[in-house]
């Protein structure tokens, strides 16, 4: 059973439009995150959320909204797409509210590229 | 929150073991000192992390410095499949993993 899975794995869109990309976790935690990989390989940090609860966001364009129905899943939808968000998005949860003893499990991540 | 400071590469021979160095100067005191690794096409791993003693694990061990302001990751057999990126983290109160570059572990064969 995959513990944190994101869906798609790869996706390929044209400048301007919207896409979600959509994250559970199975694991019962309380706390879910984006983070965001660009083409050098920088991994940072965009939102988090704890119980629904948007609790780390980032500077980010407000064409990013997370959206969390419930605490299991988080999903992220980009509007109106850019050449510069072309990157590999990474969905991650932890037990609980953010902490420095917090273990993070992350997804395998989802391909986004923008032509 | 406190940076950490590693080397860009290492090379290892498989079997071998692997002392990955991090420095972390500015370590605050609740800081516990966190290493994820990501191996290619692939998500970020946990690893191990602690905050004084050193620890162990099946995949790791971590051994940090008295004063806290550097830390060593070691892998006691390195193989093909640990050639990764690891990544040394002070994720400090907020929780937040701030990735730095990380050091990418070569494993000969």
């Amino acid at each position: 059973d995959t513990a944190v899975s994101q869906t798609p794995k790869y996706l390929v869109t044209q400048m301007g439009n919207d896409k979600s990309i959509k994250c559970e976790q199975n694991l019962g935690h309380d706390t879910m995150y984006w983070y965001k990989q660009d083409s050098k390989k920088f991994l940072k940090i965009m939102f988090s959320y704890n119980n629904k609860e948007l609790i780390i966001n980032e500077t980010v364009p407000n064409r990013f909204s997370p959206k969390s129905p419930d605490k299991a899943h988080l999903n992220l939808h980009i509007n109106s797409l850019e050449l510069g968000d072309s990157a590999v998005y990474f969905c991650a949860s932890s037990p609980f509210r953010t902490g420095s003893n917090e273990k993070l499990f992350f997804g395998s991540g989802t391909q986004l590229s923008v032509l | 929150d406190a940076k950490t400071t590693q080397p860009n590469s290492m090379e290892s021979n498989e079997e071998e073991p692997v002392h990955l160095p991090c420095n972390h100067s500015t370590i605050s005191g609740t800081d516990y000192i966190h290493w994820y690794r990501q191996l290619p096409s692939q998500g970020p791993e946990y690893v191990i992390h602690g905050l004084t003693s050193n620890v162990n694990n099946r995949m790791a061990s971590l051994a940090i410095a008295e004063d806290r302001k550097s830390s060593t990751l070691i892998l006691h057999r390195a193989t093909l499949r640990d050639a990764a990126v690891y990544y040394c983290i002070l994720p400090g109160n907020t929780g937040k993993l701030i990735f730095g570059q990380g050091t990418t572990l070569q494993v000969k064969p």
